[in-house]
């Protein structure tokens, strides 16, 4: 069956740099892409970001860019997404989330478990 | 980005009745070529989000039916039938375009039970 699994917990200090990993089963990792999406404590969901593995590309929500990588391994199919020059209202839960553009019925059809950053001094 | 106006904030419920959720996009948008949709997530307590329904109005396999989807121009909404305690949690509403990929989530709305 699908899964997303995400990495564990991160705590970091501001200013420095979260990766979070989304390993993938159950499909082929290539003909799918993945969306990023975070929730703030007690807040709503919020899209980040996306990227089409099989092409490399990616997209950012104008909010993330120039802070947000995403990218791929395909070998062991799994996403990461890089924030940089993190600060407290980065905190939140992050989400991997499976897509394939222009293919509504697999747009965010699965979600991983969430990763937990905390930013704090 | 096109804002997303979801109501309402709150949704308390009796066992049983029906529950409406709403959502709106300030502009007409062009839905006809599908590069514009809408889909609907339940989030409930302590979980990741789950998808109830895709391109308004498609519900997924594991969704039970009492939930559907509807709407056209800039009102959309998720129907409940019958509520029942499962259902408890946040609902959202998700506005997207395939290319460029862009995604507007609603504020969410907390249905409990009365």
């Amino acid at each position: 069956q699908v899964q997303l699994m995400q990495s564990g917990a991160e705590a970091k200090k501001p200013g420095a740099t979260v990766r979070v990993s989304c390993k993938a089963s159950g499909y082929s990792f290539t003909e799918f892409d993945v969306h990023w999406v975070r929730q703030a404590p007690g807040q709503g969901l919020e899209w980040m970001g996306w990227m089409k593995f099989n092409t490399g590309r990616t997209v950012s929500a104008e909010k993330f860019q120039g802070r947000l990588t995403i990218s791929g391994n395909t070998s062991i199919s799994t996403a990461f997404m890089e924030l940089s020059g993190l600060r407290s209202d980065d905190t939140a839960v992050y989400y991997c989330a499976r897509g394939r553009i222009y293919f509504g019925e697999y747009d965010f059809d699965y979600w991983g478990q969430g990763t937990l950053v905390i930013v704090s001094s | 980005d096109v804002e997303v106006t979801q109501s309402p904030v709150s949704l308390p419920v009796t066992l049983g009745q029906p529950a409406s959720i709403s959502c709106r996009s300030r502009q007409t948008l062009d839905y006809s070529g599908g590069n514009t949709y809408w889909n609907w997530f339940q989030q409930r307590p302590g979980q990741s989000p789950r998808r109830l329904i895709y391109r308004v109005s498609n519900r997924d396999s594991r969704v039970p039916d009492r939930f559907s989807g509807g709407g056209s121009g800039t009102n959309f909404t998720l129907n409940i039938s019958r509520v029942e305690a499962e259902d408890v949690g946040v609902y959202y509403c998700m506005l997207g375009t395939h290319w460029p990929p862009r995604k507007t989530f609603g504020q969410g709305t907390k249905l409990e039970i009365k």
